[in-house]
Formats: structure tokens, C-alpha cells, sequence
């Protein structure tokens, strides 16, 4: 268990609206990454953050911003939501593992519905 | 483009037997593999990895085996048990590349019978 949390764990919202999700860690980890699961897609990489305020986009990351005030918390805002942002969103942190290898451990996911 | 294909979306073996799943890559810049298991609802789990300077890596009944030359990779689950049933993804990382940031593969649906 790499203590991962993310809230809320489900969300219904409507089209235009500001959504925030949060991921909040308790193992003081560098590394922190927002993804999206869709099927057909697999997981795609949105933001990550390499350390507090040290934040950079992804491969799908058209719509949404991120934040990282504090170590353990990484916030993904939808600042006005669609449709199309309606997905599974994981949270994960990177753990040092042999020589300069990292291993991603995930938290339990947000399910978002944009009405 | 997809740099990390899963060509089999689902796969049904026994209890008991070999399941195979099959990961393919196209980017020669990626030096580590990871296998994780989804089960519906919950986070990814990490499974399995493996370096791009090793050929086979070995955890209990799950194995992985990489083959650079034609960027190919496997996990092995033997003997398979119902509990295996899961989805499966196969990810890959570049060192260095987006803070090590993973690129999945679209995911397998293995289904283990009794």
C-alpha cells in the first residue's frame, strides 16, 4: 500500500462546471502523475509533478490544470468540465526502485460523469 | 500513435494451466517494462517489471520475459488461478522521459475458468 488517497471517489457534474480532484499522499514522494482511463485507451499520462510547484503536461492534457502546494497533495482542476472529460482518473506516485528505475504505484481512482 | 500495443484484448485459459499475455513496443528508448493487474473499480496494482538490461525477471508464479531485438515482452502466470482473472496492462517508461511517466498498452482481459 503506497498510501494513496483520491477524493471525491465519484463525481456527477454538468457540462461548464469547475471540477477539482484531489490526490493526497503520506510517504513524502517526489514524483506524482495524473492519468485518465478511457476504454480502448489504456491509462494516458495528463500532468505529473516532480516536486511542490514543479508541475508539467502530459500527453492528454488539453482542458485540465494541476497544482502542488504541498508534497503530499496533487490537485487536477477541470477548469469548465465536458463531456469528453468524462473518464476514470488515477492518481500515482513514483518510488525509487534498483539502480535509477522508478516504479508507479496507483491510488483507487475517481470515477467523473459530465452530464 | 500507440508505442505500446496489446494485440489481444481478451484471453481465456484454465485453472491450472500457462496463460501468456503479449506486449509489443515501438520506441527503442524505453529501458523499463512493468506489468500491472486491474481488477474492476480499483486502482492498478503493480504486478512484475523488468530492465531493459535483463531478459527474464521472476516473482513466485508470475515471469516476465523481454525480448529487445524484437520488442516483444511476455507475463507468464503459472499455474493460473481464478482469482488471476483481471485485466492487464503492460507499460513502459524512457528514463528521464516526462518524469518517468508510464505509456500503457490498451490492457488484456484474462479469464481464468475452474
Amino acid at each position: 500500500d503506497a498510501g494513496i488517497t483520491q477524493s471525491p471517489r465519484h463525481k456527477v457534474t454538468e457540462t461548464g462546471t469547475p471540477v477539482t480532484l484531489r490526490c493526497h499522499q503520506t510517504e513524502n514522494h517526489r514524483y506524482m502523475y495524473w492519468y485518465r482511463q478511457d476504454p480502448g485507451h489504456g491509462l494516458r499520462l495528463i500532468h505529473y509533478s516532480y516536486g511542490v510547484k514543479d508541475t508539467d503536461k502530459g500527453e492528454v492534457s488539453d482542458g485540465y490544470s494541476v497544482s502542488r502546494s504541498k508534497t503530499e497533495d496533487f490537485l487536477l482542476t477541470l477548469e469548465s468540465a465536458t463531456s469528453s472529460q468524462t473518464s476514470v482518473y488515477f492518481c500515482a506516485i513514483s518510488e525509487r526502485v534498483a539502480g535509477d528505475q522508478e516504479t508507479q504505484y496507483f491510488g483507487p481512482g475517481t470515477r467523473l460523469l459530465v452530464l | 500513435d500507440q508505442q505500446v500495443k496489446q494485440n489481444s484484448p481478451s484471453l481465456s485459459v484454465q485453472e491450472g494451466r500457462i496463460s501468456i499475455l503479449n506486449c509489443d513496443y515501438t520506441n527503442s528508448m524505453f529501458d523499463y517494462f512493468l506489468w500491472y493487474k486491474k481488477y474492476p473499480a480499483e486502482g492498478p496494482t503493480f504486478l512484475i517489471s523488468i530492465s531493459s538490461i535483463k531478459d527474464k525477471n521472476e516473482d513466485g508464479r508470475f515471469t516476465v520475459f523481454l525480448n529487445k531485438s524484437a520488442k516483444h515482452l511476455s507475463l507468464h502466470i503459472v499455474p493460473s488461478q481464478p482469482g488471476d482473472s483481471a485485466v492487464y496492462f503492460c507499460a513502459a517508461s524512457a528514463r528521464g522521459n516526462s518524469g518517468y511517466a508510464l505509456n500503457f498498452g490498451k490492457g488484456t482481459s484474462l479469464l481464468v475458468t475452474p
